[in-house]
């Protein structure tokens, strides 16, 4: 299994902060890398596919990047609204065909 | 706009089987797209378990691939997901999804808890 490993685990930050998750993954998965951003009792939400596209209706201070085994999620200036745990996942393998980063959650200091 | 549905028994029984449904709107399930069947717990994280394709195609995840089953129901736009001899370990939320199209990610339902207890 490629396994993806995402820091922090936990990030305290204010409205207004920049902020950057890393995830890694165990071997190179190229661009096919996802960031999902899910808040309780709700489905995660596709925010970056193929690692730097911007998905649907999502905000522009959202950016993704990275290639091979490293890839960060970066939030230019974090909103109220963002206060969630994000996840990180490569589909570039057959067998298991996702897998996930375990998570990090983004708390108000 | 697409919108998946899960639905289900909230509680099974040790050693039984759990059985879901998810629904599908907005898309039929006999186009070209991957159904899948995702899970979460607090122990191990997300979990992706298998998906389907339109022609009935499966593919699993190893670690579960000898107790899952999946199907469609072309008739009533639905895929199901089986689990045999399910254990505590089972128990999660579980999610279906679809591939979002030229994106190569995952576009999820609501989610249905799963109890496994007696």
């Amino acid at each position: 299994d490629i396994e993806m490993t995402q820091a922090p685990s936990t990030l305290s930050a204010s409205v207004g902060d920049r902020v950057t998750i890393t995830c890694r993954a165990s071997q190179s998965i190229s661009y096919w890398l996802a960031w999902f951003q899910q808040k309780p009792g709700k489905a995660p939400k596709v925010l970056i596919y193929k690692a730097s596209t911007l998905g649907s209706g999502v905000p522009s201070r959202f950016s993704g990047s990275g290639s091979g085994t490293e890839f960060t999620l970066t939030i230019s200036s974090l909103q109220p609204d963002d206060f969630a745990t994000y996840y990180c996942q490569q589909n570039n393998s057959h067998s298991p065909r996702y897998t996930f980063g375990q998570g990090t959650k983004l708390e108000m200091k | 706009q697409v919108q998946l549905q899960e639905s289900g028994p909230g509680l099974v029984k040790p050693s039984g089987t759990l059985s879901l449904t998810c629904s599908v709107s907005g898309d039929s399930i006999v186009n070209s797209n991957w159904w899948n069947w995702v899970r979460q717990s607090p122990g191990k994280g997300l979990e992706w378990i298998g998906d389907i394709s339109h022609t009935g195609t499966t593919n699993f995840n190893p670690s579960l691939e000898s107790r899952v089953t999946m199907s469609l129901d072309t008739s009533r736009n639905e895929f199901s997901l089986k689990l045999d001899s399910v254990t505590a370990a089972d128990t999660a939320m579980y999610f279906c999804a679809r591939v979002l199209p030229a994106t190569g990610t995952l576009e999820w339902g609501q989610g249905t808890l799963v109890t496994v207890s007696s």
